[in-house]
Order: C-alpha cells, then structure tokens, then sequence
C-alpha cells in the first residue's frame, strides 16, 4: 500500500526559506516522478515542477526558476522541496503527488504542508 | 503556457441530477492529456479522468469525460451527496502542466 507523508506546517519571515519534506512508502521510490504542486488559499493548484528519483534530473516552473530546489534521498524514499527567497504570495498548501511519467496525472498526493510566510 | 478555463464557476444542483462541467484550452491539448480532479476541504485533490476519458482507479462511472483539443467535459451523472465538491481540470501534455481554476459543485 503506497504512503506518501508530508511534513509539518511551517510559518516563516518574508526572505527565509522554507523545506518541505515528502515521505513515501510501499513502492519502488526510483520508479515513479514526485511533482510539488502548491495551492494557495482560495485558489487552484499550481505546478512547481518535478523531479525523477532514480536520475535526480529535474523539471522547475519559470516562475520558479532560481528560488526552487528540488532533490530526493534514495535510501530512505523521501523528496524534499525548498523554496528561497521567501514572499507573502508563497503563503500556501505545498502538495508532493506521484506518477508513472513527466507527463501523467497524479494518482497519488502527499496530505499537503501548509506554508505560510508572514513577518 | 496553456490557460485552463473552467466554467461556470459555481453550479447549484440537487442530489439524482446531472452535472456538467467545462474547461477549455488556450492551446491544443498535446495527445489529450487532461485529467479531472475533485477536491474537498481541507482533502488533496483527487485524480478522477485521466487522457480525457480514462476512469482513475477506484473511481465511479457515474463520472464521465470527454473532449479533445481545446474542449473538454466532465459528466457527472445522478449526483451523490459525497460528489458536492470544488472540480479541476489540470493538462499535463506540455510543460508547465496548468491547471483550471475549478468549478464549485453545491447543494442546491
């Protein structure tokens, strides 16, 4: 049975940085793309990018480019995501969601991580 | 990017009736790769169409999509109460994958 944990909110101060953890079980951790979506409040979810645990090659939105980080321990399945340069808009639910390819649908989601940046 | 349009924005049904929601593309969909979601509060999304068509694991078939190109629908027939919820429409067939902005399914 596939497992995907999430960790805890975080608050922090306009500028810091933030790391969102992405614990996974129950399947072959190399085998499948971790994509972090991000939803901020009221608003539709946002694809940030991903990234492929066997290669450690990564795929980051535009929008993104600079402030985001994207990487993955094999020996212990886990994906982290972190995020620099912190603003009030990066105030949200950080998602990590599975899938077979780059390009797929996520089946499976993490419970989402909420982030709120405030000073 | 391709700007997901989703519409209406909010539909008013009852239990037992139909619902039927849009997202239309700015661009083609590459290979139709546009998938459904349904989210409630406080909950992940939750994959229900995948390549337009494709029923996601587990799910019911009283949902339905179809469409191609720029066009897409998600048929949701004889509404169950657990099926009030916020629904997205997310492409994923060229980079940025984009989503709707969702439409909100309420108790009428």
């Amino acid at each position: 049975q596939v497992q995907v944990v999430q960790s805890g909110a975080a608050v922090k101060k306009p500028g810091a940085s933030v790391k969102v953890s992405c614990k996974t079980s129950g399947y072959i951790f190399p085998g499948y793309y971790i994509h972090w979506v991000r939803q901020a409040p009221g608003q539709g979810p946002e694809w940030m990018g991903w990234i492929n645990p066997k290669s450690g090659d990564t795929s980051y939105a535009q929008k993104f480019q600079g402030r985001v980080s994207m990487t993955r321990d094999t020996s212990i399945s886990t994906a982290d995501l972190e995020l620099s340069r912190l603003r009030s808009d990066d105030t949200a639910v950080y998602y990590c969601a599975i899938s077979d390819y780059a390009f797929d649908a996520y089946e499976i989601w993490g419970q989402g991580t909420m982030v709120r940046v405030s000073s | 990017d391709n700007v997901l349009t989703q519409s209406p924005g909010t539909l008013s049904l009852s239990p037992g009736e139909t619902a039927t929601l849009s997202c239309r593309a700015s661009q083609s969909v590459t290979s139709n790769y546009l998938a459904w979601y349904q989210q409630k509060p406080g909950q992940a999304p939750r994959l229900l169409i995948y390549a337009a068509s494709g029923r996601a694991t587990g799910i019911p078939d009283r949902f339905g999509g179809s469409g191609s190109e720029t066009d897409f629908t998600l048929t949701i027939s004889g509404l169950e109460p657990e099926d009030f919820a916020v629904y997205y429409c997310q492409q994923y067939g060229s980079s940025p994958a984009t989503f709707g902005g969702g439409t909100k399914v309420e108790i009428k």
